[in-house]
């Protein structure tokens, strides 16, 4: 399997306090993903990042901000939980940025916002 | 219109039979084309690559038709383990720095039973 690690794996948060999602991989692949996975939609790309201190918006980054200052290393923060942002999320990795190459998953963070 | 579009059943077959799902891609400029697979509660996982000239692997055959911009995925005889959600993913080279983004189809729920 992918050394890719998602933390924490499940999380229950207040509306209106930060959270902070780690993505953590030991494959020194370039590429990192954020989506979420919600009932009817699929995975919906949050933010990706091609590097580091490199990262770029998706189709649904609206209160999601990222940071990557190291290339194992991905985090998603959300300013102030909504409880539209309960959802499971689930980080990726690709070693390239070619079109062909298999993306890896972590194996998710279920956040329940109350 | 979303960018990739799956039925999402649920399918019920039972075990032995041969199930086709389809699913179809908005972006003339899409470039690979994958199936994924994802259990309940799982991440997804690579199930196949689908190739231009169709691909088989074992009981499972993919078929990609750019001029209708369409894929498909064959299970034949099919396993009470093949149940799971099969996920379409589409890749597409925006250019710049969005190398090799994934758009997923919501996916198509496959329960095989005894």
């Amino acid at each position: 399997d992918a050394g890719i690690t998602q933390s924490p794996r499940h999380k229950v948060t207040e509306t209106g306090t930060p959270v902070t999602l780690r993505c953590h991989q030991t494959e020194n692949h370039r590429y990192m993903y954020w989506y979420r996975q919600d009932p009817g939609h699929g995975l919906r790309l949050i933010h990706y990042s091609y590097g580091v201190k490199d990262t770029d918006k998706g189709e649904v980054s609206d209160g999601y901000s990222v940071s990557r200052s190291k290339t194992e290393d991905f985090l998603l923060t959300l300013e102030s939980a909504t409880s539209s942002q309960t959802s499971v999320y689930f980080c990726a990795i690709k070693q390239t940025g070619g079109t062909n190459t298999e993306a890896f998953f972590g194996q998710g963070t279920r956040l329940t916002v109350v | 219109r979303k960018e990739v579009e799956q039925d999402p059943g649920p399918f019920n077959v039972p075990e032995g039979a041969t199930v086709a799902f389809n699913c179809t891609y908005s972006n003339s400029a899409s470039q690979s084309f994958f199936w994924y697979r994802q259990d309940c509660r799982k991440e997804p996982k690579l199930l196949m690559s689908v190739y231009s000239s169709g691909n088989e692997d074992g009981r499972f055959t993919a078929q990609l038709n750019r001029a209708s911009q369409y894929i498909s995925l064959l299970i034949r005889d099919s396993k009470l383990s093949d149940s799971a959600t099969y996920l379409c993913v589409v890749t597409t080279n925006a250019g710049g720095t969005s190398y090799g983004k994934l758009t997923f189809g919501q996916g198509t729920i496959l329960t095989v039973h005894p």
